[in-house]
């Protein structure tokens, strides 16, 4: 089973306009961490925003924002007012528990194409 | 600012031939990645090490291994590089909050 599900192969929004990337997730863990990544074409992997699972509050960062839905697993992005610098492949990980002495993995949904439009 | 550097961004090279991916950061973590990204699959993890000389392997580490000899080096090595490796090479490193922080990455072509 996907551990990570973004369902969304490709979104277009256009310039100025609000838009939700959608990521479910799969875990037994009480204790986890969910990310967003966005990478441009140039192919760098840029962290976006990061949401733990006992965050009681939605995570915010500037014109981006989570919302986290404990319940129904899942942690959709959204990317207020876009903008053309926007237009990237968006990717959403989770790290599960973590075991000491050790690094935590992440796992990561296969992205959704954003392109921001005039 | 984190700082994580690549040799290469783009390589080539025969198969057969040994191939080494090196990456640097300059932030004291403890904690580095290396990926593999291929259309439709994501990131998968190769490897990773949590400290000086220490490695464990991650998803598909077959026909890989790695070299951690200094903290901010960790190194990949395709030992004897085929034509299925060719693929974006992502190397990340980790800070105290958990976040991983990517290098731009590697785009490397076994012919």
């Amino acid at each position: 089973a996907q551990k990570i599900t973004q369902t969304q192969p490709g979104m277009f929004v256009q310039e100025k306009e609000a838009v939700t990337l959608d990521c479910t997730y799969d875990t037994s863990d009480q204790s986890y961490g969910l990310f967003w990544y966005k990478q441009p074409s140039s192919g760098e992997m840029i962290f976006l925003i990061y949401q733990g699972s006992y965050d009681e509050q939605n995570a915010t960062e500037g014109r981006y924002s989570l919302n986290f839905q404990k319940a129904r697993k899942s942690t959709n992005l959204v990317i207020s007012a876009s903008q053309l610098g926007d237009s990237a492949m968006y990717f959403c990980a989770m790290r599960e528990g973590i075991v000491a002495g050790t690094a935590s993995k992440l796992t990561f949904g296969t992205g959704t194409r954003l392109q921001v439009t005039l | 600012d984190v700082k994580v550097t690549q040799s290469s961004r783009y390589l080539v090279k025969r198969t057969g031939e040994k191939v080494f991916l090196e990456c640097v950061q300059d932030m004291d973590h403890e904690n580095m990645f290396w990926y593999r990204q291929d259309p439709g699959l994501g990131l998968r993890l190769i490897y990773f090490s949590y400290d000086v000389k220490m490695k464990e392997k991650g998803d598909i580490p077959e026909g890989y291994s790695v070299s951690r000899e200094k903290k901010e080096r960790f190194s990949l090595i395709l030992e004897s590089a085929s034509t299925n490796q060719t693929s974006m090479y992502l190397c990340a490193s980790e800070d105290l909050t958990d976040t991983q922080y990517f290098g731009p990455g590697t785009r490397l072509t076994v012919l």
